[in-house]
């Protein structure tokens, strides 16, 4: 499978502070990232589409000024978490999308990121 | 709307077979998705079904009925490391890499 990275894997802040979370794809370029949370034994959540060149698509419910998404070039997607708050500690998880895949492994998961927000 | 339901938890014995069981409810079909994840970490791709039947890979196997909206995973000669969640998985209607995922199926493995 391809190699995608997430920085940093683990980050503890206080409440109100921003956080940055990195995503990059290292075996191929990707039009397409896609964030998702997820709570202790729970499942992903899609939070938003990152779309390269433009901006990014957020699912229902999830606040666009809250969780920023820059997809900066064709292998680096940023999430970063404005004004955190301890509602906000979850763990995110990212995933690439190839662009000449369809069907069968058309996701590539990033190894996540646990967010602790005090 | 688009819908997966699965257990929440089960529990198998090292050595035996057990069965992870999916149904779901989509607009369209684009195929469904397993993976793993264990505790703390990313899922890792198990198996895509898009056609009806059976498909074997390994000590894992993964069914689907179209017509059913039904798919099972199969693990047999369980070992302790399998011990993870296991997540089905499907398309959004109209997409092939925007998934939507089940609320996941706890396995614990013990000896």
């Amino acid at each position: 499978g391809a190699v995608v990275s997430q920085h940093p894997s683990w980050v503890i802040c206080k409440s109100g502070t921003s956080v940055k979370i990195e995503c990059r794809s290292l075996d191929f370029q990707a039009t397409t990232m896609f964030w998702y949370r997820q709570f202790p034994k729970k499942s992903l959540m899609l939070m938003a589409t990152s779309n390269e060149g433009s901006k990014a698509t957020y699912e229902q419910g999830v606040e666009k000024d809250k969780f920023l998404i820059n997809h900066a070039s064709l292998t680096l997607s940023t999430l970063t978490v404005t004004s955190a708050h301890p509602e906000d500690s979850s763990f995110y998880i990212c995933s690439v999308a190839p662009m000449d895949r369809v069907g069968q492994e058309t996701q590539y998961f990033g190894p996540g990121t646990r967010l602790l927000v005090l | 709307g688009q819908n997966i339901d699965q257990p929440t938890e089960m529990t198998a014995t090292e050595g035996a077979i057990v069965q992870i069981n999916c149904t779901y409810q989509t607009s369209g079909f684009n195929g469904l998705f397993w993976y793993q994840q264990h505790a703390g970490e990313a899922p890792t791709f198990l198996s895509y079904n898009v056609l009806d039947g059976l498909e074997e890979k390994g000590r894992f196997s993964s069914f689907l009925s179209r017509s059913k909206g039904y798919s099972y995973l199969l693990l047999k000669e369980l070992q302790m490391k399998d011990s993870a969640s296991y997540l089905c998985a499907v398309p959004f209607s109209g997409g092939y890499n925007k998934l939507i995922f089940g609320a996941g199926t706890r396995l614990a493995v013990h000896p």
